[in-house]
Protein backbone atom coordinates (compact mmCIF):
# COMPACT_ATOMS: atom_id res chain seq x y z
CA UNK A 1 0.00 0.00 0.00
CA UNK A 2 1.30 3.75 -0.83
CA UNK A 3 1.31 5.43 2.09
CA UNK A 4 2.41 8.80 0.36
CA UNK A 5 0.49 9.46 -2.92
CA UNK A 6 1.65 12.10 -6.04
CA UNK A 7 -0.07 13.26 -8.39
CA UNK A 8 0.30 14.20 -11.71
CA UNK A 9 3.27 11.91 -12.44
CA UNK A 10 4.16 14.50 -14.72
CA UNK A 11 3.79 18.09 -15.45
CA UNK A 12 4.03 20.73 -17.85
CA UNK A 13 4.07 24.23 -17.31
CA UNK A 14 5.86 27.56 -19.39
CA UNK A 15 7.87 30.12 -18.05
CA UNK A 16 6.51 32.31 -15.57
CA UNK A 17 3.02 29.88 -14.92
CA UNK A 18 2.59 28.33 -11.48
CA UNK A 19 3.34 24.65 -11.26
CA UNK A 20 1.23 22.78 -8.51
CA UNK A 21 2.23 19.43 -7.42
CA UNK A 22 -0.65 17.56 -4.94
CA UNK A 23 0.45 15.05 -2.15
CA UNK A 24 -1.71 12.50 -0.37
CA UNK A 25 -0.98 10.27 2.64
CA UNK A 26 -2.89 7.61 4.75
CA UNK A 27 -0.59 7.97 8.10
CA UNK A 28 -2.71 10.05 10.69
CA UNK A 29 0.29 10.24 12.86
CA UNK A 30 3.26 11.71 9.76
CA UNK A 31 3.56 14.96 11.48
CA UNK A 32 6.76 16.08 9.01
CA UNK A 33 6.69 16.81 5.29
CA UNK A 34 9.73 17.46 3.42
CA UNK A 35 9.60 18.36 -0.36
CA UNK A 36 12.91 16.97 -1.98
CA UNK A 37 13.94 18.11 -5.71
CA UNK A 38 16.08 15.65 -7.65
CA UNK A 39 17.93 16.46 -10.75
CA UNK A 40 19.09 13.53 -13.35
CA UNK A 41 22.39 11.64 -11.98
CA UNK A 42 22.15 13.41 -8.35
CA UNK A 43 20.44 12.63 -4.96
CA UNK A 44 17.47 14.66 -3.47
CA UNK A 45 17.92 18.00 -2.18
CA UNK A 46 15.56 18.81 0.81
CA UNK A 47 13.74 22.04 -1.62
CA UNK A 48 11.12 22.76 1.58
CA UNK A 49 9.42 21.08 4.96
CA UNK A 50 6.16 21.99 6.71
CA UNK A 51 4.89 20.40 10.00
CA UNK A 52 1.46 19.20 11.26
CA UNK A 53 1.10 22.29 13.16
CA UNK A 54 1.16 24.61 10.01
CA UNK A 55 -1.35 24.67 7.17
CA UNK A 56 1.06 27.23 5.42
CA UNK A 57 4.50 27.26 4.73
CA UNK A 58 6.42 29.43 2.40
CA UNK A 59 10.07 29.94 1.55
CA UNK A 60 10.68 32.41 -2.40
CA UNK A 61 9.07 30.99 -4.84
CA UNK A 62 7.83 27.87 -3.10
CA UNK A 63 4.63 27.45 -0.55
CA UNK A 64 3.38 24.51 0.43
CA UNK A 65 -0.57 23.82 1.55
CA UNK A 66 -1.35 21.38 4.05
CA UNK A 67 -4.37 20.69 4.93
CA UNK A 68 -4.52 17.76 8.53
CA UNK A 69 -8.23 17.15 8.32
CA UNK A 70 -7.88 15.94 4.25
CA UNK A 71 -4.45 14.25 4.50
CA UNK A 72 -3.59 16.52 1.67
CA UNK A 73 -0.77 18.68 0.95
CA UNK A 74 0.71 20.80 -2.45
CA UNK A 75 3.61 22.35 -3.71
CA UNK A 76 3.11 25.75 -5.45
CA UNK A 77 5.96 26.80 -7.20
CA UNK A 78 5.54 30.46 -8.14
CA UNK A 79 7.16 31.85 -11.62
CA UNK A 80 8.09 28.31 -12.65
CA UNK A 81 11.60 28.76 -14.78
CA UNK A 82 13.41 26.56 -17.13
CA UNK A 83 15.94 25.37 -14.16
CA UNK A 84 12.98 24.28 -11.97
CA UNK A 85 12.89 20.99 -14.45
CA UNK A 86 13.40 17.94 -12.22
CA UNK A 87 11.68 15.18 -10.51
CA UNK A 88 10.05 16.68 -6.54
CA UNK A 89 9.11 13.79 -4.00
CA UNK A 90 6.86 14.22 -1.59
CA UNK A 91 7.28 12.32 1.84
CA UNK A 92 6.16 11.96 5.32
CA UNK A 93 7.70 10.89 8.37
CA UNK A 94 6.25 10.75 12.06
CA UNK A 95 9.74 10.88 13.48
CA UNK A 96 12.08 12.84 10.82
CA UNK A 97 14.03 9.94 10.56
CA UNK A 98 11.95 6.83 8.91
CA UNK A 99 10.86 9.67 5.96
CA UNK A 100 8.80 7.66 3.22
CA UNK A 101 8.91 9.09 -0.08
CA UNK A 102 5.93 9.05 -2.73
CA UNK A 103 6.79 8.28 -6.37
CA UNK A 104 7.21 11.95 -7.57
CA UNK A 105 6.13 13.97 -10.08
CA UNK A 106 8.50 15.24 -13.19
CA UNK A 107 7.95 18.46 -14.06
CA UNK A 108 9.02 20.36 -17.03
CA UNK A 109 9.03 23.83 -17.38
CA UNK A 110 8.97 25.28 -21.45
CA UNK A 111 10.85 28.64 -21.80
CA UNK B 1 31.75 21.85 3.51
CA UNK B 2 31.76 18.14 1.71
CA UNK B 3 28.78 16.85 0.99
CA UNK B 4 27.94 13.06 1.00
CA UNK B 5 30.37 11.04 -0.48
CA UNK B 6 29.45 7.53 -2.21
CA UNK B 7 31.45 5.33 -4.58
CA UNK B 8 31.55 3.66 -6.87
CA UNK B 9 28.79 5.78 -8.96
CA UNK B 10 28.19 2.76 -11.58
CA UNK B 11 28.21 -0.66 -11.00
CA UNK B 12 27.45 -3.36 -13.63
CA UNK B 13 27.61 -7.19 -12.57
CA UNK B 14 25.44 -10.61 -13.49
CA UNK B 15 23.51 -11.97 -11.59
CA UNK B 16 24.97 -14.18 -8.65
CA UNK B 17 27.89 -11.90 -8.47
CA UNK B 18 28.49 -9.49 -5.17
CA UNK B 19 29.17 -6.20 -4.66
CA UNK B 20 29.98 -3.18 -2.21
CA UNK B 21 29.30 0.49 -2.09
CA UNK B 22 30.76 2.75 -0.22
CA UNK B 23 29.48 6.14 1.73
CA UNK B 24 31.57 8.73 3.07
CA UNK B 25 28.79 11.11 5.44
CA UNK B 26 29.01 14.51 5.97
CA UNK B 27 32.02 14.79 8.87
CA UNK B 28 29.81 15.32 12.52
CA UNK B 29 26.74 13.83 11.34
CA UNK B 30 25.58 11.29 13.76
CA UNK B 31 22.73 9.03 11.52
CA UNK B 32 23.48 7.68 8.15
CA UNK B 33 21.18 5.81 6.07
CA UNK B 34 20.40 3.68 2.93
CA UNK B 35 18.00 3.95 0.09
CA UNK B 36 17.18 2.04 -2.82
CA UNK B 37 15.42 3.98 -5.67
CA UNK B 38 14.53 2.05 -8.13
CA UNK B 39 14.15 3.86 -11.74
CA UNK B 40 11.48 6.28 -11.53
CA UNK B 41 10.24 5.65 -7.58
CA UNK B 42 10.93 7.56 -4.64
CA UNK B 43 13.92 6.52 -2.50
CA UNK B 44 12.77 3.59 -0.21
CA UNK B 45 14.90 3.50 3.23
CA UNK B 46 16.88 -0.11 3.46
CA UNK B 47 18.50 0.67 6.98
CA UNK B 48 19.77 3.84 9.28
CA UNK B 49 22.18 4.20 11.82
CA UNK B 50 22.93 6.51 14.82
CA UNK B 51 26.51 6.33 15.29
CA UNK B 52 28.00 2.85 14.88
CA UNK B 53 24.28 1.32 16.07
CA UNK B 54 22.04 -0.03 13.70
CA UNK B 55 18.15 1.43 14.80
CA UNK B 56 16.56 -0.10 11.76
CA UNK B 57 17.05 -2.45 9.53
CA UNK B 58 13.70 -4.12 9.15
CA UNK B 59 13.41 -2.92 5.02
CA UNK B 60 17.27 -4.95 4.41
CA UNK B 61 16.52 -8.09 2.61
CA UNK B 62 18.42 -10.16 5.47
CA UNK B 63 19.42 -13.01 3.47
CA UNK B 64 21.11 -11.24 0.49
CA UNK B 65 21.71 -7.55 1.86
CA UNK B 66 23.80 -6.14 4.77
CA UNK B 67 25.20 -3.22 5.97
CA UNK B 68 27.91 -1.96 8.69
CA UNK B 69 29.42 1.51 10.09
CA UNK B 70 32.08 0.08 12.61
CA UNK B 71 33.21 3.45 13.46
CA UNK B 72 30.62 5.69 13.07
CA UNK B 73 31.95 7.45 10.36
CA UNK B 74 32.14 5.49 7.07
CA UNK B 75 29.66 2.62 5.96
CA UNK B 76 29.46 -0.07 3.26
CA UNK B 77 26.49 -1.42 2.02
CA UNK B 78 27.09 -5.00 0.57
CA UNK B 79 24.96 -7.72 -1.66
CA UNK B 80 25.50 -10.73 -1.80
CA UNK B 81 24.56 -12.90 -5.12
CA UNK B 82 22.90 -9.88 -6.54
CA UNK B 83 19.89 -10.60 -8.44
CA UNK B 84 18.46 -8.80 -11.26
CA UNK B 85 15.29 -7.02 -9.03
CA UNK B 86 18.35 -5.08 -7.32
CA UNK B 87 18.98 -2.38 -10.61
CA UNK B 88 18.26 0.69 -8.75
CA UNK B 89 19.69 3.45 -7.37
CA UNK B 90 21.15 3.03 -4.01
CA UNK B 91 21.83 6.21 -1.90
CA UNK B 92 23.34 6.85 1.39
CA UNK B 93 22.42 9.97 3.15
CA UNK B 94 23.02 11.62 6.44
CA UNK B 95 21.62 13.76 9.41
CA UNK B 96 23.00 15.66 12.62
CA UNK B 97 20.70 14.36 15.03
CA UNK B 98 19.85 18.18 17.42
CA UNK B 99 19.52 19.93 13.88
CA UNK B 100 16.59 20.06 11.48
CA UNK B 101 15.65 17.68 10.74
CA UNK B 102 16.85 17.66 6.63
CA UNK B 103 18.70 14.47 5.56
CA UNK B 104 21.40 15.17 3.40
CA UNK B 105 22.33 12.43 0.14
CA UNK B 106 24.71 11.74 -1.95
CA UNK B 107 25.22 11.16 -5.66
CA UNK B 108 24.26 7.57 -5.41
CA UNK B 109 25.63 4.34 -7.25
CA UNK B 110 23.93 3.06 -10.29
CA UNK B 111 23.55 -0.86 -9.86
CA UNK B 112 22.42 -2.68 -12.96
CA UNK B 113 22.46 -6.47 -12.61
CA UNK B 114 21.99 -8.20 -16.32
Amino acid sequence: QQQVRQSPQSLTVWEGETAILNCSYENSAFDYFPWYQQFPGEGPALLISILSVSNKKEDGRFTIFFNKREKKLSLHIADSQPGDSATYFCAASDDAYKVIFGKGTHLHVLP
Amino acid sequence: EAGVTQSPRYAVLQEGQAVSFWCDPISGHDTLYWYQQPRDQGPQLLVYFRDEAVIDNSQLPSDRFSAVRPKGTNSTLKIQSAKQGDTATYLCASSFLGSSYEQYFGPGTRLTVL
